[in-house]
């Protein structure tokens, strides 16, 4: 059964860092594409970021590049998303997704709340 | 960036009656080279991350019942609800991966009974 399991969200200040993390499982990450989603408490979907199967195509939304930073380790099966200089705005859920260009399989999310 | 305006934002149909969503691009997503649209839909439920109903626009994912489905072409696409059961009560979101940067969801319509 494939698993996509987020960690790594909380309450940060802003101007904060943290970094999210995607535990995959039922099948080897780095056979796909892998991208991570967001969504604003009561707010629609918005697309963050995505990376190849080798990690060497990374893409990112006008909003956060610069900021974010996408990785994945096949050692450990993961997919990563740092978050620097964070902003009120980045406030939301955070999933991931496998696929490029659409979503076959979702975690359940994680969410960062940026607020003084 | 593709902007997709889906129409209504809301709306209640009757259980077993048909439901019908809109989604509109700001340019085609047709792409001639494949004979594909570039779209697809989305259900999420309450506390549920997304789920992928229908992709090129027309086919439908695995597992998802035949009573979804997609229509439309170039700017205008429908996702349709043949006969709605109390599970379809969500909200539901276009996208298009024409523009892949940055690849962009609808503002989503919520479905009630």
């Amino acid at each position: 059964e494939v698993q996509l399991v987020e960690s790594g969200g909380g309450l940060v200040q802003p101007g904060g860092s943290l970094r999210l993390s995607c535990a995959v499982s039922g099948f080897t990450s780095s056979s796909f594409w892998m991208t991570w989603v967001r969504q604003p408490p009561g707010k629609g979907l918005e697309w963050v970021a995505n990376i190849n199967q080798d990690g060497s195509a990374k893409s990112y939304v006008d909003s956060v590049r610069g900021r974010f930073i996408i990785s994945r380790d096949s050692a450990d099966n993961s997919l990563y998303l740092q978050m620097n200089s964070l902003r009120a705005e980045d406030s939301a859920v955070y999933y991931c997704a496998t696929g490029h260009w659409t979503f076959d399989f979702w975690g359940q999310g994680t969410l960062v709340t940026v607020s003084s | 960036d593709i902007v997709l305006t889906q129409s209504p934002d809301s709306l209640a149909v009757s259980l077993g009656e048909r439901a019908t969503i809109n989604c509109k691009s700001s340019q085609s997503v047709f792409y001639r080279p494949n004979n594909q649209n570039f779209l697809a839909w989305y259900q999420q439920k309450p506390g549920q991350p997304p789920k992928r109903l229908i992709y090129w626009a027309t086919t439908r994912a695995s597992g998802v019942p035949d009573r979804f489905s997609g229509s439309g072409s170039g700017t205008d696409f429908t996702l349709t609800i043949s006969s709605l059961q109390t599970e379809d009560v969500a909200v539901y979101y276009c996208q298009q991966h024409y523009s892949t940067l940055p690849i962009t969801f609808g503002q989503g319509t919520r479905l009630e009974i």
